[in-house]
């Protein structure tokens, strides 16, 4: 299993400027995930980290919006750029242990642009 | 790509037995989990199946057809704090290492 810390839980921010949000593993991994959940919707994959090269993104984002560092194993970060108010949503991070068949996700980070 | 539909939400009382669908438009997974989410809370894992077939763990249980692009998910003795959201998820045999999630399924129990 793995236990995930991510901060913050909430913030509510001005438009135009960026959030950092952090995610701390327990253990090492070697990938780590990043989703957007819209109040009510599903989980969408922003893009994926792997330590030591760039995050590979899904489509529909771009590194420039939602840049990820991911400096070791254990932990990586997402920021959310230039918001609007579109960006509302919750942000979840997320991995898999080992060969395990199993996500586990962090508490989530729930962003109000306003 | 990927496409997993499920009904958008469900009603039951409490002791019911519930069943949520999961129907499938991929390409080619591995296989199919389910995942609970409580308001306010991190997506927890339930059930996997790799294999077509039921997979039993207490009150949940989990069927697979390949052939028929469906699963589902079975909620047995419902209890209040089942009222959660649920949610299929594939990982693609084109990248084993994402997972894909449905469009998940609002499971209200009513006493």
């Amino acid at each position: 299993s793995a236990v995930i810390s991510q901060k913050p839980s909430r913030d509510i921010c001005q438009r135009g400027t960026s959030l950092t949000i952090q995610c701390q593993v327990d253990s090492q991994v070697t990938m780590m995930f990043w989703y957007r959940q819209q109040p009510g919707q599903s989980l969408t994959l922003i893009a994926t980290a792997n330590q030591g090269s760039e995050a590979t993104y899904e489509s529909g984002f771009v590194i420039d919006k939602f840049p990820i560092s991911r400096p070791n194993l254990t932990f990586s970060t997402l920021t959310v750029s230039n918001m609007s108010p579109e960006d509302s949503s919750i942000y979840l991070c997320s991995v898999e242990a080992g060969a395990s068949t199993e996500a586990f996700f962090g508490q989530g980070t729930r962003l109000t642009v306003v | 790509g990927q496409s997993l539909e499920q009904p958008s939400e469900v009603t039951a009382v409490e002791g019911a037995i519930v069943q949520i669908n999961c129907t499938y438009q991929t390409s080619g997974f591995y296989g199919l989990s389910w995942y609970q989410q409580h308001d306010g809370g991190a997506p927890t894992f339930l059930s996997y199946n790799g294999l077509d077939g039921l997979e039993e763990t207490g009150r949940f249980s989990s069927f697979l057809s390949r052939s028929d692009s469906y699963g589902y998910l079975l909620l047995q003795e419902l209890q209040m704090k089942d009222s959660a959201s649920y949610f299929c998820a594939v990982r693609p045999i084109y990248n084993f290492n994402k997972f894909y999630f449905g469009s998940g399924t609002k499971l209200n129990v009513k006493p």
